[in-house]
């Protein structure tokens, strides 16, 4: 069974402090996303990285996927209260069915002002 | 924003009692999916489908049905609600393409039976 944990579990900052979240598993995705959550709300999609070692980013929010495609992070610089929600990660692989998304728990940030 | 609705958004129901989610969606994507999200658990599949009639489960199926007699909706079923089904329901799309795929989410539905 493939796993993808994330970590950590939870991350409570300071507005203007840095972060990084992580995604991991012992299993090989083609493809890794980032979604974010708000309260009373679905998923959102961030982004998607497909390649090894892929470096993508969204204004504050720097993504990367790891060069074996087992792992990916999100990195947030100066951090704004705005930023609050669950991260989400969750991967495909090419080799199994790939209509179904393989989902991490998240992480669950609170950005205080 | 991609176009899906989702109904009721809140329900409060009874034990034994038979409930019916809906998910409609504009954007006439292939591959639509319900999930199931409770702490500690994450986002969990239920159902899912690829086409009009054609459905499949996923890892969290029991006590569920769904059906799918149009593109545009799908239908989650609890033929007999119990407690342990009350959870946030999402419904989700999706029209895969290339190497990645991504999902649509709709807004949930908070269901709690007693």
């Amino acid at each position: 069974t493939q796993l993808l944990e994330q970590s950590p579990q939870f991350l409570s900052i300071q507005e203007g402090e840095n972060l990084t979240v992580y995604c991991n598993s012992s299993s090989v995705f083609s493809s890794l996303q980032w979604y974010r959550q708000e309260p009373g709300e679905g998923p959102v999609l961030l982004v998607t990285v497909v390649t090894g070692g892929e470096v993508k980013k969204l204004k504050r929010l720097t993504f990367q996927f790891g060069d074996a495609r087992k792992d990916s992070s999100l990195h947030i610089t100066a951090a704004q209260t705005g930023d609050t929600g669950l991260y989400l990660c969750a991967g495909t692989n090419n080799a199994g069915n790939n209509r179904k998304l393989i989902w991490g728990l998240g992480t669950s940030l609170a950005v205080n002002p | 924003d991609a176009g899906i609705t989702q109904s009721p958004r809140h329900k409060v129901t009874e034990t034994g009692t038979p409930v019916t989610l809906r998910c409609h969606q504009t954007e006439n994507h292939r591959y639509m999916y319900w999930y199931r999200q409770d702490p500690g658990h994450g986002l969990r599949l239920i159902h899912y489908s690829y086409g009009v009639k054609d459905t499949d489960k996923g890892e969290v199926s029991d006590g569920y049905s769904v059906s799918r007699s149009k593109t545009e909706d799908f239908l989650l079923t609890l033929e007999s609600a119990t407690s342990s089904q009350t959870s946030v329901y999402f419904c989700a799309i999706s029209d895969l393409g290339g190497r990645a795929e991504t999902q649509y989410f709709g807004p949930g539905t908070r269901l709690l039976v007693l």
